[in-house]
């Protein structure tokens, strides 16, 4: 059975930093891009930043452009989200995805639980 | 304001058709793929139709989804209470970023 649980949210001064983390567990992780999503309270979903199972391909949103690194390491089956510079806007559940590659798209197939980021002083 | 762009509410009555639509450019729905997500309150996303119009195992054929030119569409039929939710279409732009829709609150009345 697919699991994708993250860890790592909690309050944050703006400016801060904060580390996310997300443990992947019933596939071959090294297989799968992996992607970060939020969801800021009450409001719709928002891709935040993508990588490939070798992280061989990065790529962010401008919303976060600068200031979040993504990285995976696969002998440990994680992806991570190092967020700098953190603003209010940025207060979302933040949720990691499993990226679905079939020979016609690309689509999101598994997410984890999500993980409450809260900035605010 | 999200790229792509939904209705904010649709609603029904058990047993019904619906459908919600879906807008977006050449540049995303227009040369990708598109993927349909039901959220439940307080929880995670799950994929419902990917690839335009495939189903994952286990979502009933009730859901359907279709998608002409730059914009799509999930129908439900035969609406049930518990189709009460959130739903979301999704796509990728041509640098392979993801865009969502804004969502559509579905209400079973």
């Amino acid at each position: 059975e697919v699991q994708l649980v993250e860890s790592g949210g909690g309050l944050v001064k703006p400016g801060g930093s904060l580390r996310l983390s997300c443990a992947a567990s019933g596939f071959t992780f090294s297989s799968y891009s992996m992607n970060w999503v939020r969801q800021a309270p009450g409001m719709g979903l928002e891709w935040v930043s993508s990588i490939g199972g070798d992280s061989n391909y990065i790529s962010y949103a401008d919303s976060v452009k600068g200031r979040f690194t993504i990285s995976r390491d696969n002998a440990k089956n994680s992806l991570y989200l190092q967020m700098n510079s953190l603003r209010a806007a940025d207060t979302a559940v933040y949720y990691c995805a499993r990226l679905l590659t079939t020979r016609n798209g690309y689509n999101l197939d598994y997410w984890g639980q999500g993980i409450l980021v809260t900035v605010s002083s | 304001q999200s790229v792509l762009t939904q209705p904010p509410s649709a609603s029904g009555t058990p047993g019904q058709r619906v459908t919600i639509s879906c807008s977006g450019s050449s540049s995303n729905i227009g040369s990708n793929t598109v993927s349909w997500y039901q959220q439940l309150p307080g929880t995670a996303p799950k994929l419902l139709i990917y690839n335009n119009d495939q189903r994952p195992s286990g979502v009933p054929d009730r859901f359907s989804g279709s998608k002409s030119g730059a914009s799509a569409s999930l129908a439900i039929s035969g609406l049930q209470s518990e189709d009460e939710a959130n739903y979301f279409c999704a796509s990728w732009d041509d640098s392979l970023n993801g865009v969502f829709g804004g969502g559509t609150k579905l209400t079973v009345l």
